[in-house]
């Protein structure tokens, strides 16, 4: 069975400060993982993705992501935050199917 | 190339009704999945249609129906409805496999269903 939990609903960070936004993952086979935003009254787009190959994914506006197997993690990270970072960003696993499972989200708001 | 388009972007019903909602995937794309977003509960998989067939389902009640037709686009319907299935209904369309070198969804901005 596939999982995903995204650890905080809400997570606040100022402007320019790192972000890190945390997924862990339960696969029965070696999973596909992506991370997703989403802007309010928009579907998801996707940030980046890792299939196979390098462990440490880069996407776009900045972000970046490690695959770590032995922590079964695949945790989203930021530098720098900008204003314009403030949405909802969902982790989610796909493993047999072309079904996906999604966490339940994690809200960031960036302070000025 | 256009992405995939979801119709109607709002709508209101009321208990018993039932609603059709309908998905354009992107052209070339023949793998259509639909979602049911509410807040706290994230995204649930509703099922997933490829080629016309239904290959994959969630754990949904049978009030929860879908079809796709032969140019990929699909419907999903809900029938007697509750309160409980006001949502954002999410489409997303992905390519004909998802192995190799994308295994990744394109997502509509969805259909927001409210029910009284």
């Amino acid at each position: 069975a596939q999982s995903v939990t995204q650890l905080g609903s809400h997570v606040s960070v100022s402007e320019g400060a790192l972000v890190l936004l945390r997924c862990n993952y339960s696969s029965s086979v070696p999973p596909y993982l992506f991370w997703y935003v989403q802007y309010p009254n928009q579907g998801l787009q996707l940030l980046l993705k890792y299939t196979t190959g390098a462990t440490l994914v880069k996407g776009i506006n900045g972000f970046e992501a490690e695959f770590k197997k032995s922590e079964t993690s695949f945790h989203l990270t930021k530098p720098s935050a900008h204003m314009s970072d403030a949405a909802e960003y969902f982790c989610a696993v796909m493993a047999t199917g072309n079904q996906f499972y999604f966490g339940t989200g994690t809200s960031l708001t960036v302070i000025p | 190339k256009a992405g995939v388009t979801q119709t109607p972007r709002y709508l209101i019903k009321t208990r018993g009704q039932q609603v059709t909602l309908s998905c354009s995937p992107i052209s070339g794309h023949r793998s259509v999945s639909w979602y049911q977003q509410t807040p706290g509960q994230g995204l649930q998989f509703l099922f997933e249609y490829f080629s016309e067939t239904q290959r994959n389902k969630g754990n949904f009640p049978g009030r929860f129906s879908g079809r796709q037709f032969s140019n990929s686009r699909s419907e999903m319907n809900v029938s007697t409805l509750e309160l409980g299935d006001s949502a954002l209904y999410l489409c997303a369309s992905s390519l004909e496999e998802p192995w190799g070198d994308t295994g990744e969804l394109f997502f509509g901005e969805g259909s927001r269903l409210t029910v009284l």
